[in-house]
């Protein structure tokens, strides 16, 4: 069975604190997201990598930065977490090639007081 | 700039009754997603829409894709208890790099069946 595990359910964390978010992937995706999700605004994307060692960014990378050292592994990092940054965090993964729907983890709520 | 639209944002129904959840899209796109998000729980897929005039179905809901009209539909079928949910359309935004697609979400149709 596909699994995507993100390392955490729920975090708080204090303004200015480092943060790391954890996803692992065992289906050997090539492509893995993150997301987050907020009440009235849906899912929108953070960041994405459709290789090692590679990202983009999505649609609101501010104040986020991701590595991907190993191919099952994909690091959500927030440099000086703050309270706008206070979400639930959903990291995803997919195959390279057509038809690629995603696999998500189930979520971290984080938040920042 | 992609957008990606749903209506209705809140539906309550009765079981038994028909309704149909809407998705509209700004850009040209051939792929289109449903996913499903159950309280408290992660997105589980649906429904992968490839072509124009893609329609496909499992169990009570049929999904369907009109890339001319930039327009992908829901449709459920006497609702039942069980399909209460958050219903989410996707649309591919585009290639990027090497083999990725960016998908951008709607923000998402919270479905309340009643008995």
């Amino acid at each position: 069975d596909v699994k995507v595990t993100q390392s955490s359910r729920y975090l708080v964390k204090r303004t200015g604190e480092k943060v790391f978010l954890e996803c692992v992937q065992d289906m050997d995706h090539e492509n893995m997201f993150w997301y987050r999700q907020d009440p009235g605004l849906g899912l929108r994307l953070i960041y994405f990598s459709y290789d090692v060692k590679m990202k983009e960014k999505g649609d609101i990378p501010e104040g986020y930065s991701v590595s991907r050292e190993k191919k099952e592994r994909f690091s959500l990092i927030l440099e000086s977490a703050s309270t706008n940054q206070t979400s639930m965090y959903l990291c995803a993964s997919s195959e390279a090639g057509a038809n690629e729907k995603l696999f998500f983890g189930s979520g971290t709520q984080l938040s920042v007081l | 700039e992609l957008k990606v639209e749903q209506n209705p944002l809140f539906l309550s129904m009765q079981e038994g009754k028909n309704y149909t959840i809407y998705c509209n899209y700004s850009t040209t796109s051939d792929r289109l997603y449903w996913y499903r998000q159950d309280p408290g729980k992660s997105l589980e897929s649906l429904f992968v829409l490839l072509s124009n005039g893609a329609v496909k179905q499992e169990g009570r809901l049929m999904a369907s894709l009109d890339t001319k009209a930039r327009l992908s539909t829901l449709h459920i079928t006497a609702a039942v208890h069980d399909l209460s949910a958050t219903y989410f359309c996707a649309v591919e935004g585009g290639k990027s790099g090497g083999s990725n697609y960016k998908l951008t979400f709607g923000k998402g149709t919270l479905l309340t069946v009643n008995p």
